[in-house]
């Protein structure tokens, strides 16, 4: 299946501060889609980019899907201790996911 | 209207043992999907069904694994003669014929 590359592994954020996690690939996409899963929770879907050079913001959630396809990121501002999760995207091919390995986000207060 | 439905919630196995994990869609939903998730890992796809039918089970391990999702009652991963890899959360997704995915809570596996 499609490899997914996500960086940084381990995000620990001072509250108030901005932070960005991407997720890369060696080859074309076909549609991204981002999770938040929080400690011991499952996956929430958060969002789904589909065309080339697509931006959609959630509040403080910036998501951007590279031009060529083959990138993604998150960036957040702001960040607050709902924040605190593990943010995960994956590649949505025909009807299966392929997630990366995640970015753990912490926050201090 | 009910979320994914998966239980039960937490399950310990001694190894050797079976594990019964459950997943009732959500209602409309007719497609199922179970991934397994290692501790700090993402999300593995596993096996896709749809009623009666297992339409992808490329992600499954090849011996003790097997799925269903039989016409009536949940879906059904069923694991023969566990070993500590087993390991894992087990979640389970649904989707209408188009559409996203809605997680389950997931099957925390424990195997002692």
């Amino acid at each position: 299946g499609q490899q997914v590359m996500q960086i940084p592994q381990y995000q620990h954020v001072q509250e108030g501060e901005d932070f960005t996690t991407y997720c890369n690939s060696s080859t074309t996409l076909s549609n991204i889609q981002w999770y938040k899963q929080r400690p011991g929770g499952h996956p929430v879907f958060l969002i789904q980019l589909v065309k080339s050079g697509e931006v959609k913001k959630q509040k403080r959630l910036t998501f951007q899907f590279g031009e060529a396809k083959k990138n993604s990121s998150l960036h957040i501002t702001a960040t607050q201790t709902t924040d605190v999760g593990t943010y995960f995207c994956a590649d949505y091919n025909d009807y299966k996911l392929s997630f990366g390995a995640g970015t753990t986000v912490t926050v201090r207060a | 209207n009910a979320g994914v439905m998966q239980n039960p919630r937490h399950l310990v196995r001694r190894r050797g043992q079976e594990a019964r994990l459950r997943c009732s869609p959500m209602k409309g939903h007719s497609h199922v999907y179970w991934y397994r998730q290692l501790p700090e890992e993402g999300l593995k796809f596993m096996v896709y069904l749809q009623k009666e039918n297992i339409i992808d089970e490329s992600g499954m391990p090849k011996e003790r694994f097997s799925a269903e999702f039989p016409k009536e009652g949940p879906s059904i991963l069923r694991i023969q003669q566990v070993v500590r890899g087993d390991s894992a959360a087990y979640f389970c997704a649904s989707s209408p014929p188009v559409g996203g995915y809605t997680f389950g809570s997931g099957t925390r596996l424990t195997v002692v």
